[in-house]
């Protein structure tokens, strides 16, 4: 059972344009989430987090929007850039779990 | 500097053989997972581990084992019972944050392939 969902596999967008990858969860304990970018044949690596308490965090070109009567979350990457092209992963975990739930990924492609 | 490091990056094995793939940390992290990630799947959760000499099962743990002797390192091993071993494998650590906030680092990966 999937507790956390990316239904876009893919995404492309121009270079300069918003790209906007969105995240949905079903388990309303959830309370902590991260994005994580990840790139062919490496590991993941850690973009931006959000706790409940908040429904907004920003860091660069990257922000985390947060709903949670939606349990939905958005990552915004503005502007799109040509090295952004990877695969992101949404996740989520339980307050002071250590276990983390992943998305199945959304590949975006910015076109030059 | 500091990081996690998996041996080898591509690892190939007959069917039927056991094998191990190493993970180590040096990030003073007292958490440390397992992953597997299929194409077109999420990460799924093999094992991991909270402390040293501690582990827990995650999702998808059969047909796998592993070990908690220090706390740098967290091998994992894919035994003969596992029925698609191939697969891209990922350890991670991570770091207690503020308000259980915790983090997770990855390693870059091992591809398994099963001949």
């Amino acid at each position: 059972d999937q507790q956390v969902k990316q239904n876009s596999p893919s995404l492309s967008v121009q270079e300069g344009r918003i790209s906007i990858l969105n995240c949905d969860y079903t388990n309303s304990m959830f309370d902590y989430f991260l994005w994580y970018k990840k790139y062919p044949a490496e590991g993941p690596t850690f973009l931006i987090s959000i706790s409940s308490i908040k429904d907004k965090n920003e860091d660069g070109r990257f922000t985390v929007f947060l709903n949670k009567s939606a349990k939905h979350l958005s990552l915004h990457i503005v502007p799109s850039q040509p090295g952004d092209s990877a695969v992101y992963f949404c996740a989520a975990s339980l307050w002071g779990g250590n276990q983390f739930y992943f998305g199945t990924g959304t590949s975006l492609t910015v076109i030059p | 500097d500091g990081g996690i490091t998996q041996s080898p990056k591509y690892l190939f094995r007959k069917e039927g053989q056991n094998v191990t793939l190493s993970c180590e940390q040096n990030l003073n992290h007292d958490a440390m997972y397992w992953y597997r990630q299929d194409p077109g799947q999420g990460l799924r959760l093999i094992y991991y581990s909270q402390i040293v000499n501690d582990f827990q099962k995650g999702d998808i743990a059969e047909g796998y084992s592993v070990s908690r002797e220090k706390k740098e390192s967290f091998p994992l091993t894919v035994t003969s019972a596992q029925k698609n071993p191939t697969a891209f494998y990922l350890c991670a650590s991570s770091s207690p944050g503020a308000r259980g906030t915790d983090t997770q680092y990855f390693g870059p990966g091992t591809r398994l392939t099963v001949l």
